[in-house]
């Protein structure tokens, strides 16, 4: 089983700054995907295949990375980002998830 | 528009059998994709359980093997979780979800396009 491990756990970020999620991989994968979770609501589909954004994701949001190191980067933070975001391969069964880094506004 | 809409018991008894139903709207469940049962546990660890595909085989995680099953019924659009023995480190929150997944030679891709509004399920006497 691929073991994903995001980095921070925890993070606050102030309007306007730059933030960068990392997801680490335990075996190379050919693609890593990411999911927003706002608190009550289901996780939606972000980014998919490392650095396409999914549908209504605004362009301030990017991925990027390859083999066993993904980011997602939001280029200037805003009040709708504060979320836990997860990322998830799917190369490899079991697929597996990352434990999530919680994003909230300074 | 494809919706996705988990049910069943939110209340489950150690040792006996839990039973979520997911209906699906806007999408025929036989056209295409694999349809899966995901979980989240309090404290965010979130496990994906296993598929049932549109043409109706299986796969499942390991970690549930001799647990779990994923059936459906055509003719209502909708498809089923059963897992069995539960223990209340199954307590977590399921969702069904809608997977993409494609093999184009070189690489396994596959993540999840749709997800229900999940429901809450606590295994406790």
């Amino acid at each position: 089983e691929i073991v994903l491990t995001q980095s921070p756990t925890t993070m606050a970020a102030s309007p306007g700054e730059k933030v960068t999620l990392t997801c680490r991989a335990s075996s190379s994968v050919s693609y890593m995907h990411w999911y927003q979770q706002r608190s009550g609501t289901s996780p939606k589909l972000w980014i998919y295949e490392t650095s396409k954004l999914a549908s209504g994701v605004p362009n301030r949001f990017s991925g990027s990375g390859s083999g066993t190191s993904y980011s997602l980067t939001i280029n200037s933070m805003e009040t709708e980002d504060a979320a836990t975001y997860y990322c998830q391969q799917g190369s490899s069964y079991p697929w597996t998830f990352g434990g999530g880094t919680k994003l909230e506004l300074k | 528009e494809i919706q996705l809409q988990e049910s069943g018991p939110g209340l489950v008894k150690p040792s006996q059998s839990l039973s979520l139903t997911c209906s699906v709207t806007g999408y025929t469940i036989t056209s295409g994709y694999d349809w899966s049962w995901i979980r989240k546990f309090p404290g965010n660890k979130m496990e994906w359980m296993g598929y049932i595909s549109y043409s109706g085989s299986t796969n499942y995680n390991p970690s549930l093997k001799s647990r779990i099953s994923i059936t459906r019924d055509t003719s209502k659009n909708q498809f089923f979780l059963q897992l069995n023995s539960v223990t209340t480190e199954d307590t977590a929150t399921y969702y069904c979800a809608r997977s993409r997944y494609y093999y184009d030679g070189y690489y396994h891709v596959g993540w999840f396009a749709y997800w229900g509004q999940g429901t809450l399920v606590t295994v406790s006497s």
